[in-house]
């Protein structure tokens, strides 16, 4: 069974703090994707990282794919509080365009 | 592009109703998933289509759960009979099949609410 798995689950960040936050997954896939979900809300797309080695930035983000070790990395720069929500990791339960499977999410609390 | 939408938006019954939701894709995407998130999980898949075609339930989908996408546009998720243990937030996403790789786009998600 394909797992994905996030850690840290829980994140308290100071303003202006570098941090990273892992995501481990037990398939071969060579696909992984990135979102963001804020209270109350849908899921927003952050990222999709198509292959060994793919590096994606958008403002303080950044992400990164390592699929021998099947290792993902979402680092965070300069913490802002709008920053604030839960991230979650995901990846095809099979090759091609197939539901995907989520880490539990990590929530992340930035504060002042 | 007015992205997935869902309807309705929250929904609450008593246990043993009926109920029946409905997910609007993008227009050009010819697969739809469903997903159900409780409080503090992840989605968890439930169901996808391709066009009309119903590729895949998840073991998680009981027999009181169905889902159709009948001209391969919009699709309809029922839950019979509802139990407690079914309120959760359901999403929808699209995507385009085939050759492109790109993300699922989510809808704004229905929440579910059983007395």
């Amino acid at each position: 069974e394909l797992k994905v798995e996030q850690n840290p689950l829980f994140l308290s960040m100071q303003e202006g703090k570098n941090y990273t936050i892992y995501c481990n997954y037990s398939t071969t896939s060579d696909r992984l994707y990135w979102y963001r979900q804020d209270p109350g809300k849908s899921l927003e797309s952050l990222f999709v990282l198509l292959s060994n080695g793919a590096v994606k930035q958008e403002g303080r983000l950044m992400a990164s794919l390592d699929t021998k070790a099947r290792l993902s990395t979402l680092h965070i720069t300069a913490a802002v509080h709008d920053l604030s929500a839960t991230y979650f990791c995901a990846v095809d339960i099979y090759s091609g365009n197939t539901p995907l499977v989520f880490g539990k999410g990590t929530r992340l609390s930035v504060i002042a | 592009d007015t992205g997935v939408s869902q309807d309705p938006r929250h929904k609450i019954t008593k246990r043993g109703q009926n109920v029946t939701f409905r997910c609007d894709p993008i227009s050009e995407h010819n697969r739809l998933y469903w997903y159900r998130q409780t409080l503090g999980q992840g989605p968890e898949f439930l169901t996808y289509f391709q066009n009309e075609a119903q590729l895949e339930k998840s073991r998680l989908l009981s027999d009181r759960f169905s889902a159709e996408r009948p001209k391969g546009s919009f699709s309809t998720l029922e839950i019979q009979r509802t139990e407690q243990g079914d309120s959760a937030m359901y999403l929808c996403a699209s995507r385009r099949g085939g050759r492109f790789v790109e993300t699922q786009y989510f809808g704004p998600g229905t929440r579910l609410l059983v007395l």
